[in-house]
Parts: structure tokens; C-alpha cells; sequence
């Protein structure tokens, strides 16, 4: 049980495109979704939170423009990196927590996005 | 810097040997909860050890936490060439709504 699914899994796109990458809970719903950003060989780093219905809560530095999260349902969360260019290349992470704050999360299997 | 830092960074056993990765954070903790990472996935929840507990085990992993030092330990036992992975311990704060997660540490298992 607990499984996400996070698509794509790969994107490579050329500079000025925007990626939308989807992260969903298969078998259960979630009460908050995580975004988060990996570079290599480095530990997450947390972009964004979101709840159902609501606005995404950004971390510090993120910026809300450029990363759009919308979480319109208890088993979807959608980021997306408008006009990517090549420093927005990465590897980005979903994860989605059931239940009351603090417990273990639930994670996607990321996306690595490459902007040429 | 960061809530948890974990050392080593970087760990080379062989197959069979115990491997042990520390972990130490800052401020008051709700729970702490190691993770395991392998090479370009996502992570997998291994274990969750509450403020009030002081070891935890599941199968070959032995947790401990020492909440008066800020620190917690992860073992695992009786490696294998599949243990191979990045472990990262990751710390839910008391009165927080998110959870951060620490530097990692490279874990390489030899057969």
C-alpha cells in the first residue's frame, strides 16, 4: 500500500518551455503533498507544501512564479517549472502523507528534468 | 545549516559487516525517521522513532535515539550487497508541519 506515482520520470526540453510534472497517490488520499529538489549526491531540499484546496506554502528562496504547485484533489499535486531554463535542471521529487502531520511520507520516484 | 547532519558521509563495507550512520540535529523533535534512497529514486520509509522511544527495530535495523544528545543512530546489520544505497535520517519538529531531512550517507556494500 501507500504508493505514488510521479510522471514523467525523464524530460529533456529546450530553454523557455514550460514541464508539468504530476504526482499522485494511488491507494490512498493525501492530506498534504510535498516538492522537493535533488541535486547529486545531495540530501532534498524542500521547495513547497501543499494541501488540498489550498495554496502552496513555499519555502524560503522558492519562487512561487516560476514553480507552480496546484493540488486540486486528495491524490494529485502538479508542479510546474514555467519557462525552464538549464539551471532549473534537476531532480524533482514528490511525496504525499496521509493522516496527521509528522507521519512517515510516501515518495514518488522522481523526475529528472534537463533543460537544454 | 541544516536540522540533521549525518555522518559518514560516505560508507564502504563488506558484504556480511555491520554498518552503522549517525545522525544529529538542533532543535526539539517529534519523531525522527530514517529513509532509504537508491541511485535516481525516490525514497523509502524505513523506520519512525518517536520522541519518547529510545530503540526501534525492524528485521536487520536497530535505531536508536538519544534525545538529550540530539542524536540517533541507524545499524544494520549483516549487510548485503543490496543495502547499497544513501540512508537519510529525517527529523518531524515539535510543533512543525514539515519534515527535514539530513545530508545522507553513501552506503556501499561490497559482495
Amino acid at each position: 500500500g501507500a504508493v505514488v506515482s510521479q510522471h514523467p520520470s525523464w524530460v529533456i526540453c529546450k530553454s523557455g518551455t514550460s514541464v508539468k510534472i504530476e504526482c499522485r497517490s494511488l491507494d490512498f488520499q493525501a492530506t498534504t503533498m510535498f516538492w522537493y529538489r535533488q541535486f547529486p549526491k545531495q540530501s532534498l531540499m524542500l521547495m513547497a507544501t501543499s494541501n488540498e484546496g489550498s495554496k502552496a506554502t513555499y519555502e524560503q528562496g522558492v519562487e512561487k512564479d516560476k514553480f507552480l504547485i496546484n493540488h486540486a484533489s486528495l491524490t494529485l499535486s502538479t508542479l510546474t517549472v514555467t519557462s525552464a531554463h538549464p539551471e532549473d535542471s534537476s531532480f524533482y521529487i514528490c511525496s504525499a502523507q496521509q493522516g496527521p502531520i509528522n507521519q512517515p511520507q510516501h515518495f514518488g520516484d522522481g523526475t529528472r528534468l534537463s533543460i537544454l | 545549516s541544516q536540522q540533521g547532519e549525518e555522518d559518514p558521509q560516505a560508507l564502504s563495507i563488506q558484504e556480511g559487516e555491520n554498518a552503522t550512520m549517525n545522525c544529529s540535529y538542533k532543535t526539539s523533535i517529534n519523531n525522527l525517521q530514517w529513509y532509504r534512497q537508491n541511485s535516481g529514486r525516490g525514497l523509502v520509509h524505513l523506520i519512525l522513532i518517536r520522541s519518547n522511544e529510545r530503540e526501534k527495530h525492524s528485521g536487520r535495523l536497530r535505531v536508536t535515539l538519544d534525545t538529550s544528545k540530539k542524536s540517533s543512530s541507524l545499524l544494520i546489520t549483516a549487510s548485503r550487497a543490496a543495502d547499497t544505497a544513501s540512508y537519510f535520517c529525517a527529523t518531524a519538529l515539535t510543533g512543525g508541519f514539515k519534515t527535514i531531512f539530513g545530508a545522507g550517507t553513501r552506503l556501499f556494500v561490497k559482495a
